[in-house]
């Protein structure tokens, strides 16, 4: 099947310095989409980005399929950015919605 | 907007009982997933419906089972617990296109001692 790997698997910020987190994959994909699960453990939906650029407030994310990899921005960290970010790919020639997780990158930012 | 909708929140269950967790869909989505996150692990696809009817089966144990109803809520069934099954168990609700994105509840935190 697809792997997904996510860089870094830990990282720790100041408030307001800004981060870039990874996501690779192994095979083409049809749907690409980023979550922040956070402390109580709710998935947030933060893009859904197959391709191209996206942004939302401080977060912008970057997808090319190409090359099989994604990128999410976060600029000006605040403490309420922290949690587990998740990738999530669902792969080209599979049934809708079937995604496949990576481990995701814990981001704990201190004030 | 509306959100997919999950209940309960949290359960607790003994070993070998029964539980039962509900979804209700975003409104005109008409395919519903689930999947299970196990402690420290990363969400993993159990099952999902489209239109009432099991589209695509992940690794489900036996002891699991679900439906999807009339009014497009789903149910999952889940029976003989065990300490392993504790975890958060998440519903999912999309339209039925390549590439949908999904939209997630708010999850169901099972704990089975």
């Amino acid at each position: 099947g697809i792997q997904v790997e996510q860089s870094p698997p830990d990282l720790i910020l100041q408030e307001g310095a800004n981060s870039t987190l990874r996501c690779n994959f192994s095979d083409s994909v049809n749907n690409l989409q980023w979550f922040h699960q956070n402390p109580w453990g709710q998935l947030i939906n933060l893009f859904y980005i197959p391709s191209g650029t996206k942004q939302n407030g401080r977060l912008s994310a970057t997808t090319v399929a190409t090359e099989r990899y994604s990128l999410l921005y976060i600029s000006s960290s605040q403490t309420t950015d922290s949690g587990v970010y998740f990738c999530a790919v669902e792969p080209g020639g599979t049934s809708y919605g079937k995604l496949t997780f990576g481990q995701g990158t814990i981001l704990t930012v201190h004030p | 907007a509306a959100g997919v909708i999950q209940s309960p929140r949290h359960l607790i269950k003994e070993k070998r009982e029964t539980a039962t967790l509900k979804c209700y869909p975003i409104p005109r989505h008409d395919t519903v997933y689930w999947y299970q996150q196990g402690p420290g692990q990363d969400p993993q696809f159990l099952i999902s419906f489209y239109e009432k009817m099991q589209s695509d089966k992940g690794s489900i144990p036996d002891r699991f089972s679900a439906q999807q109803f009339s009014d497009y809520h789903s149910e999952l069934n889940m029976s003989s617990l065990e300490l392993g099954d504790s975890a958060l168990y998440f519903c999912a609700s999309s339209l039925a296109f390549l590439g949908s994105p999904l939209h997630f509840g708010n999850g169901t935190r099972l704990t089975v001692t």
